[in-house]
């Protein structure tokens, strides 16, 4: 079954703590990327990955930091994270056009 | 660039009847593909229909189809048949390189 799987998915955190959220898929899809989900905003592209070793920034790249070791993997982490960065988060991969596939989503609070 | 305007942020509509959800995008590009998500209470991102720029048919899938018109460069989400299950957010986004999103339309079907 195509799977992409996210951890945690629910996260409370305070200011400053660095943390990271695994993204993990099992298609062998070159793309995969971050997404965040605002109220009122959509969802925001956040960093996206063309392949092993190949990132480039989306739309909100701010504060965040990816890495792409092995195709499988796409960890998201804050640094340095600040109430501003409580939202829903999103891994996503692409196989052809029209097969994109979502995470179940994180949903991380930082007071 | 890309950008996808979805203008209604919130829509009834009374079980078993139809009801369109507008979705216009502005694109440079010459070949694209057009999505629809639906995302319940729950959170998840749940694929509805795709478009592509060379389709020369209206997508459709079940009780949803998608009104293509690219000369107006809009993509309205049909839903035919209303069901209480069709309660959740809805969003229109656009696909190049990378998925755009529009922020959205909450749709209630009532009873």
């Amino acid at each position: 079954e195509a799977q992409v799987t996210q951890n945690p998915r629910y996260l409370i955190t305070v200011t400053g703590k660095k943390l990271t959220v695994t993204c993990s898929q099992n298609m062998n899809h070159e793309y995969m990327s971050w997404y965040r989900q605002d109220p009122g905003l959509g969802l925001r592209q956040i960093y996206y990955s063309m392949n092993v070793e190949v990132t480039d920034k989306g739309d909100v790249p701010e504060g965040y930091k990816v890495s792409r070791k092995e195709k499988r993997n796409f960890p998201l982490i804050l640094e340095s994270p600040s109430p501003n960065q409580t939202s829903l988060y999103f891994c996503a991969t692409r196989g052809s056009p029209y097969e994109q596939y979502f995470g179940p989503g994180t949903r991380l609070t930082v007071t | 660039a890309q950008k996808i305007t979805q203008t209604q942020p919130g829509m009834f509509v009374q079980e078993k009847e139809a009801v369109t959800l507008d979705c216009t995008y502005d694109t440079s590009d010459q070949s694209y593909g057009l999505f629809w998500y639906k995302q319940p209470s729950s959170g998840e991102m749940i694929f509805l229909i795709y478009q592509g720029s060379y389709d020369e048919q209206n997508a459709t899938e079940g009780r949803y189809s998608l009104n293509f018109q690219k000369a107006r460069k809009s993509a309205n989400l049909v839903i035919s048949a209303s069901q209480l299950g069709d309660s959740a957010m809805y969003f229109c986004a656009s696909l190049s390189n990378n998925l755009f999103f529009g922020t959205g339309t909450r749709l209630t079907v009532i009873p």
